[in-house]
């Protein structure tokens, strides 16, 4: 199985201060269709998870600029420029280009 | 709006069976591969199983092959997992999802307990 390690695992953070997450993939998530396949999900305390970004960098419906994501073949971040109290929560990576799809530890991002 | 509504978790003894549904609403169902994700409280997201948009191709985790069925009334709009020879380490919360993730239900819990 692919294996997607996160890092920090635990992100104290300052209101307006930027933050940022990084995900490892143990193989390339490049798929033979021509498309790499990570995505970011947040889920706030209580809430089920709700996808930030697909296809490495493409921004789902309502998620704010000021959070970005990149990378290529097996190496990925999540930047938020200024955090805010609404970010709050536990974010994971993903991949879906082998199955079983995998996820990273998750990353919990507190102020 | 998209809408995925799952329900039939609840207390079952190990080696019990149970059947969850997920109702979606707000995009055609039939046209999209729907999945099921499970969460132990507090703790990661695990890719259960996969289903395509016809019913004809089923993918599952090695954990749960041979126990778990993922199918889909695409009449009715409905996805269900039957889980049988259910164990204890299969307490989470059950999620539907469309896609990679792109929308999410709210999730049943499902508790293996004697």
């Amino acid at each position: 199985d692919v294996v997607m390690t996160q890092s920090p695992l635990s992100l104290p953070v300052t209101l307006g201060q930027p933050a940022s997450i990084s995900c490892k993939s143990s193989q390339s998530l490049v798929h033979s269709d021509g498309n790499t396949y990570l995505n970011w999900f947040q889920q706030r305390p209580g809430q089920s998870p709700r996808r930030l970004f697909y296809e490495i960098s493409n921004r789902d419906s309502g998620v704010p600029d000021r959070i970005s994501a990149s990378g290529s073949g097996t190496d990925f971040t999540l930047k938020i420029g200024r955090v805010e109290a609404d970010d709050v929560g536990v974010y994971y990576c993903m991949q879906g280009a082998h199955w079983p799809y995998t996820f990273g530890q998750g990353t919990k991002l507190e102020i | 709006e998209v809408q995925l509504v799952e329900s039939g978790g609840g207390l079952v003894q190990p080696g019990g069976s149970l059947t969850l549904s997920c109702v979606a609403s707000g995009f055609t169902f039939r046209s999209y591969w729907m999945h099921w994700v499970r969460q132990v409280p507090g703790k990661g997201l695990v890719w259960v199983s996969r289903l395509n948009s016809d019913g004809s191709l089923t993918t599952y985790a090695d954990s749960v092959k041979g126990r778990f069925t993922i199918s889909r009334d695409n009449a009715k709009n409905t996805l269900y997992l039957q889980m049988d020879s259910l164990r204890i380490e299969d307490t989470s919360v059950y999620y539907c999802t469309r896609g990679l993730g792109a929308f999410w239900g709210r999730g049943t819990l499902v508790t293996v307990s004697s």
